[in-house]
């Protein structure tokens, strides 16, 4: 599987959009590119998968780069609540094995 | 709502016990992952299964853990013996191949003293 390269943290203003990157230079074809995330003390959570299609959902946006080396997850209205570690994943679907790296500490602030 | 169900939620055992954790998959969901995380290892994978067969338990130590799925509404994840640094949070997932997404359950907290 591809790796994928995450900025460690980031603050993010209650009410804002939040842009979270990730580099994943090395994706091949068939690789999707997923966003989970972990709040604290509880199982990860699905956000949103892609492949090359810019997609959204109730929860998020994520634009893909047209070369796919990266993409962007983006929180429309951060609240309170996504404080949590969001992690970018490639993978391939019918594989499903996620392999999770360190991935984005979001705090969230008021 | 349908979830992923894992018990214990919490246990705490001493160095040479056997310890068994439990996962109730989703109702029609055919793969099933054991994930380990610590703070210094992060999330690892273990072993997962589709159609309660094993594709993949590399990740998983073989000379103490063991993975099964008795059925299709049971996963375990045994360890024995357990040793201090087995401790760690246990998450078990579930999904469908094809939909995109996987459903973890709330975890097990393993301490093994």
């Amino acid at each position: 599987d591809a790796k994928t390269t995450q900025p460690t943290s980031m603050d993010c203003a209650e009410g804002r959009a939040a842009n979270l990157p990730c580099n994943h230079s090395t994706i091949s074809g068939n690789e999707y590119v997923y966003w989970y995330r972990q709040i604290h003390s509880q199982g990860p959570q699905y956000i949103i998968h892609g492949l090359k299609n810019n997609e959204t959902n109730e929860m998020a946006s994520l634009i893909i780069t047209e070369d796919r080396k990266s993409s962007t997850l983006i929180l429309p209205h951060a609240t309170l609540r996504d404080t949590a570690v969001y992690y970018c994943i490639v993978s391939l679907s019918n594989d499903y094995k996620l392999s999770f790296g360190a991935g984005t500490t979001v705090t969230v602030r008021a | 709502d349908a979830r992923v169900t894992q018990t214990p939620r919490d246990k705490v055992t001493e160095m040479g016990q056997e310890v068994t954790m439990r996962c109730q998959p989703i109702l029609g969901h055919n793969t099933v992952f054991w994930y380990r995380q610590t703070m210094m290892q992060g999330l690892e994978l273990l072993a997962y299964f589709r159609n309660r067969a094993p594709l993949d338990d590399s990740g998983m130590p073989k000379d103490r853990f063991s993975a099964e799925m008795p059925d299709a509404t049971l996963a375990t994840l045994k360890i024995q013996p357990s040793e201090p640094r087995d401790s760690a949070v246990y998450f078990c997932a579930s999904g469908d191949p094809g939909r995109g997404e996987l459903f973890f359950g709330e975890g097990s907290r393993l301490t093994v003293l």
